[in-house]
């Protein structure tokens, strides 16, 4: 059975520090993984996918990489502000279409 | 595309009425699943449907909680009766049948049973 742990749980940051969130997951036999970002009292906003054939996909200050055989994903987050303060979780497919979450890391950036 | 829509946004209810939460996919999209958020569980996955079919329903807690999917674009989740400790955000997603494609969440449900 597919687990994804994301560690830290929370982690609070000042204003125009890099953000690195960890991501692992114990079954290497994925279709690809997903980042998102979720606001208070809000949905899933997918940010980042990336294939299990690729190392690493990027979008504006996003860059997301992935050990597929290592079972690891790491979301940096350059040059933080205060509107990046949200939950952010990773998930990966695997057979079946299915997707397996992790339990999020809550992330506060401080003006 | 609208994306994934659910309605109604929130829910409150008294314990014991049956509780209808509705969710329309995006168009061609072969997947569709229903989440549930809580605090102290995350995220769980109660049930997905392939092409209108229940797939895996071993996430669904109770005979209280049913799913449907009578066609391609509405999928409905009843809780019946409902009880306080249902109350949850529901997410709806849907995915294309390709593997490379991500997910696509809905706005959610916001349900409180009192």
């Amino acid at each position: 059975k597919q687990e994804v742990t994301q560690i830290p749980a929370a982690l609070s940051v000042p204003e125009g520090e890099n953000l690195v969130l960890n991501c692992s997951f114990t079954d290497s036999a994925i279709y690809n993984l997903q980042w998102f970002r979720q606001d208070p009292g809000k949905g899933l906003t997918s940010l980042l996918l990336i294939q299990s054939s690729q190392r690493e996909q990027t979008s504006g200050r996003l860059n997301a990489s992935l050990d597929k055989s290592s079972g690891r994903s790491t979301l940096y987050i350059a040059a933080s502000q205060p509107g990046d303060s949200a939950t952010y979780l990773c998930a990966v497919k695997a057979a079946g279409n299915k997707l397996t979450f992790g339990g999020g890391t809550r992330v506060l950036v401080k003006p | 595309d609208a994306g994934v829509i659910q309605s109604p946004r929130h829910e409150v209810t008294e314990m014991g009425q049956e509780v209808t939460l509705r969710c329309k996919p995006i168009s061609g999209h072969d997947y569709l699943f229903w989440y549930r958020q809580t605090m102290m569980r995350g995220l769980e996955l109660l049930i997905y449907f392939n092409n209108n079919v229940p797939i895996d329903d071993s996430g669904m807690p109770e005979d209280r909680f049913s799913a449907k999917m009578p066609n391609a674009s509405f999928s409905t989740l009843k809780i019946q009766p409902s009880e306080p400790r249902d109350s949850a955000v529901y997410f709806c997603a849907s995915t294309p049948r390709e593997e490379n494609y991500g997910y696509t969440f809905g706005s959610g449900t916001r349900l409180t049973v009192v």
